[in-house]
This record gives structure tokens, sequence and C-alpha cells, in this order.
């Protein structure tokens, strides 16, 4: 079945350094997604790609899309105390299916 | 404008006994999806349901687990005979249709622990 695979696990960044989370499929997607979630809390949506090569901006995020639609990244430039927790990307896979196949999320966090 | 909601935020259970999720999606909304998070992992989705109809469960456990969405009332995620590693965060979403590109919307989850 589908695997998205998301790096890294975990990362640590000082207050006003940038930061990069990476997706990958192993199929194609007919689009992805990104969600924001912080500790105890739940998933909230923060952008969808679908257009091969897309990127989308959102203040100090940067979202892309490959050309291949199978691999995304979150770019996050001059981080604050606000972008703490976990970043996962979800997949929708070519085809008829509907359920998002989500990465195991990049956990955030930004020392002060 | 209420979310996504969610019942119980907490559910503790002693193994054997049955467990009832509630989720009401956002108002407008017919589509729900469950999913489950174990600590420190990504969402794992189990099934996504319209109103009265199964559309996919192709990740819902074969036995034990349950999930229903009636005409009237909130989808149900039912457990029954729970056991230690149903312990798990289950997070409900919604969106307002069944398309592709259709957003889905979070609760804030039931976080179960099975004594």
């Amino acid at each position: 079945g589908q695997q998205v695979m998301q790096i890294p696990q975990y990362q640590h960044v000082q207050e006003g350094e940038d930061f990069t989370t990476y997706c990958n499929s192993s199929t194609t997607l007919s689009n992805i997604q990104w969600y924001k979630q912080r500790p105890g809390g739940h998933p909230v949506f923060l952008i969808q790609l679908v257009k091969s090569g897309e990127v989308k901006k959102q203040k100090r995020l940067t979202f892309q899309f490959g050309e291949a639609k199978k691999n995304s990244s979150l770019h996050i430039t001059a981080t604050q105390t606000t972008d703490v927790g976990t970043y996962f990307c979800a997949g929708l896979p070519s085809g008829s299916a509907r359920q998002l196949t989500f990465g195991s999320g990049t956990q955030l966090t930004v020392l002060p | 404008n209420a979310g996504v909601m969610q019942n119980p935020r907490h559910l503790v259970r002693r193994r054997g006994q049955e467990a009832r999720l509630r989720c009401s999606p956002m108002k407008g909304h017919s589509h729900v999806y469950w999913y489950r998070q174990l600590p420190e992992e990504g969402l794992k989705f189990m099934v996504y349901l319209q109103k009265e109809n199964i559309i996919d469960e192709s990740g819902m456990p074969k036995e034990r687990f349950s999930a229903e969405f009636p005409k009237e009332g909130p989808s149900i995620l039912r457990i029954q005979q729970v056991v230690r590693g149903d312990s798990a965060a289950y997070f409900c979403a919604s969106s307002l249709g069944g398309g592709r590109t259709d957003t889905q919307y979070f609760g804030p989850g039931t976080r179960l622990t099975v004594l």
C-alpha cells in the first residue's frame, strides 16, 4: 500500500533559524495537505497543494509540491516559539481512494 | 460556528469493556472520517462514512471495531472488549463533500486509556 515518509522526525532550532520538513510518497499523489498539531492538541489544517510544482506561501511558511507529485516540503523562515508543534503531511493517492495517508510527522522545538 | 465536536475528550476503560466515541461533524458537513494516533506517531486512517453509509473501512481492524453515522445524531466509533493496545487518541474529521480536494477538519480527539 501507499507509504508516506517524512523527515526529520525531530528538529530543534534556535529561535530565528529556519526549518524545513520533507515528505516523500511511494506513489503519485492527487494532492497533499499539511497539518500542524500542538502538544496535546489536534491536527489543524494548514494548506493543500494540488498542482505539480505548486508553491504556496503563508507568511513565513512556504509549501512546495514536487514536479512528479510524489514529494513535498514545508519551510519556515525565522522560526518563532509559536511555531512549536508537530507538522504532518498527508497525501491523497491518485485514483479513487479518498483516505489520507499521513506521514509520521516532524516534531519542531524552538529554543528561545 | 462550532467546529467538529468529539466526546468524551478522555475515556478510561478496563480491559474487556466497551468504548463508545462520538463525533458531531461541522455544520453542513455530511462526510466523516475516523483516525487513530498512537503516541508520537502519525494518524492512521480507520474509516470513512457518509450519512447511513460506510464508504471505506479499509483501515478498521476486522474484529471488535465498528462505526456508524446514522441519519440523525453523531457518528459513533465503537470498540468492544477493549485491550491495552487500543489505548490511543482517536480523531474524527469532517468534510463538506467527499471530493478529492475537500478539506478535512479535525475534532479535538478522544484519548482512550485502557487499564
